[in-house]
């Protein structure tokens, strides 16, 4: 099993551009996450969903957008970057509310200038 | 909306000294994760709690569920530099809110 993939692992991009992060799960979980990381942040909670055609915003969701059309893949795009969007983003996924452990990606790191 | 308080942000400790981080919130939890971190890698699980008062263990960390179900700590006896890394807690209310994390380094 793959688990949780992230795509692509790593991106620089100019002020303005947009771009989309994929990420993916085969294990058939109805929960996904996107998360960015930054340093004495901890991880904070952009965008989720709580099954396929659901989404729904987290504590950061401004300058974000995402889209849960399968339920394996949940995508979170950047319609215009800013380098204030420059962070580390974790994608994870989980069966359902309240059951064990969510499972992360590797991780993007995306840089904007 | 639910907030996860986690203190302290950064913990230095000589090898074989114990280490603990403590997680609050405001308002009663459904359950409480723990996840860990390490550097340059992504969150991996630990351990849910869910009842109140719980304790568990894993090996030489001692997780508890406050008997409120408000507060949460992780305690690791006799650290070693493999328990290097960021520990989180996490609140899982529907959306899985995190805690700012505990940064652990060992000093040899």
């Amino acid at each position: 099993n793959a688990g949780v993939t992230q795509t692509p692992k790593f991106r620089v991009l100019k002020t303005g551009q947009s771009m989309t992060l994929l990420c993916a799960q085969d294990m058939n979980h109805e929960y996904m996450y996107w998360y960015r990381q930054d340093p004495g942040m901890g991880l904070r909670l952009i965008h989720y969903s709580v099954g396929e055609g659901t989404t729904a915003k987290g504590e950061v969701p401004d300058g974000y957008n995402v889209s849960r059309l399968k339920k394996q893949n949940f995508l979170l795009g950047l319609e215009s970057a800013a380098p204030s969007q420059t962070s580390v983003y974790f994608c994870a996924s989980s069966y359902s509310r309240g059951t064990l452990e969510a499972f992360f990606g590797q991780g993007t790191r995306l840089t904007v200038v | 909306g639910q907030q996860v308080m986690q203190i302290p942000q950064y913990q230095h400790v000589q090898e074989g000294e114990d280490f603990t981080t403590y997680c609050n919130s405001s308002t009663t939890l459904s359950n409480i994760q723990w996840y860990k971190q390490r550097p340059g890698g992504h969150p991996v699980f630990l351990i849910q709690l869910v009842k109140s008062g719980e304790v568990k263990k894993q090996k030489r960390l001692t997780f508890q569920f406050g008997e409120a179900k408000k507060n949460s700590s992780l305690h690791i006896t006799a650290t070693q530099t493999t328990d290097v890394g960021t520990y989180f807690c996490a609140a899982d209310g529907g959306k899985l809110i995190f805690g700012q994390g505990t940064e652990l380094s060992v000093k040899p």
